[in-house]
């Protein structure tokens, strides 16, 4: 079925720093998505994007947090600085259009270790 | 705003008995509902999906039926395997948006 492939798989830095998560999302896809989970628990939205802008986003997306998809490359999210409470897996999907019911293709998800 | 409600958090079963994980949502907008399985260190993997008023969706085993009059989506299998055990997710899609709303999960253990 459809992949979408995310980079890295792990990934751990001292808190402060810079981290960049990188997404690959199903190719001919238009709408794409950050979803944050921790410790196998509720998957949380944090934001979706479309046509290079940010469509919706939720509280969790802080000031630290921006995306982009740079000339249908990778879609990334960024977290500037990182904080402790940023530990989780993140979780990239994907999904067609407007047409459809919707369904999200999920990669394997980044986790994230902050220390 | 767009919520969905799954009531247990882990429910433990014998390999061979049935189960039903209960989901309610809450929308404004007509609904879609969604399943997701998510095992060990995988990335959650669509199971079921349904937008039709009382009509039985299934695959793999299981099914569900979308009940618009009392909002509800339960996720059912008639028995339960030792690979069924893993995490399940009910998730909406219900404004304009095109997010999914997901709940807080039910974690299934089946035990030989």
């Amino acid at each position: 079925g459809p992949k979408v492939l995310q980079i890295p798989s792990h990934q751990i830095i001292d808190m402060g720093q810079m981290v960049t998560l990188n997404c690959d999302p199903v190719s001919n896809h238009l709408y794409f998505y950050w979803y944050k989970q921790i410790l196998g628990q509720q998957m949380e939205f944090l934001v979706n994007f479309y046509n290079g802008k940010v469509m919706e986003k939720s509280k969790l997306f802080k000031d630290q947090f921006s995306v982009e998809r740079p000339d249908g490359s990778y879609f990334t999210l960024k977290i500037q600085p990182t904080a402790l409470e940023d530990s989780a897996v993140y979780f990239c999907a994907s999904s067609p259009g407007t047409g459809g019911s919707g369904q999200l293709y999920f990669g394997e998800g980044s986790k994230l270790t902050v220390l | 705003g767009d919520s969905v409600t799954q009531t247990e958090g882990l429910v433990t079963l014998t390999k061979g008995l049935p189960v039903m994980l209960n989901c309610t949502y809450q929308t404004t907008y007509s609904p879609f509902l969604f399943w997701y399985v998510q095992h060990l260190n995988e990335a959650p993997k669509l199971l079921l999906k349904s937008s039709t008023d009382n009509k039985r969706t299934e695959h793999q085993g299981f099914y569900a039926t979308l009940h618009k009059s009392s909002s509800s989506f339960h996720l059912q299998k008639s028995s339960v395997q030792l690979s069924d055990s893993a995490l399940y997710f009910c998730a909406l899609k219900g404004n304009m948006g095109y997010k999914l709303t997901f709940g807080t999960g039910t974690s299934l253990l089946v035990d030989p």
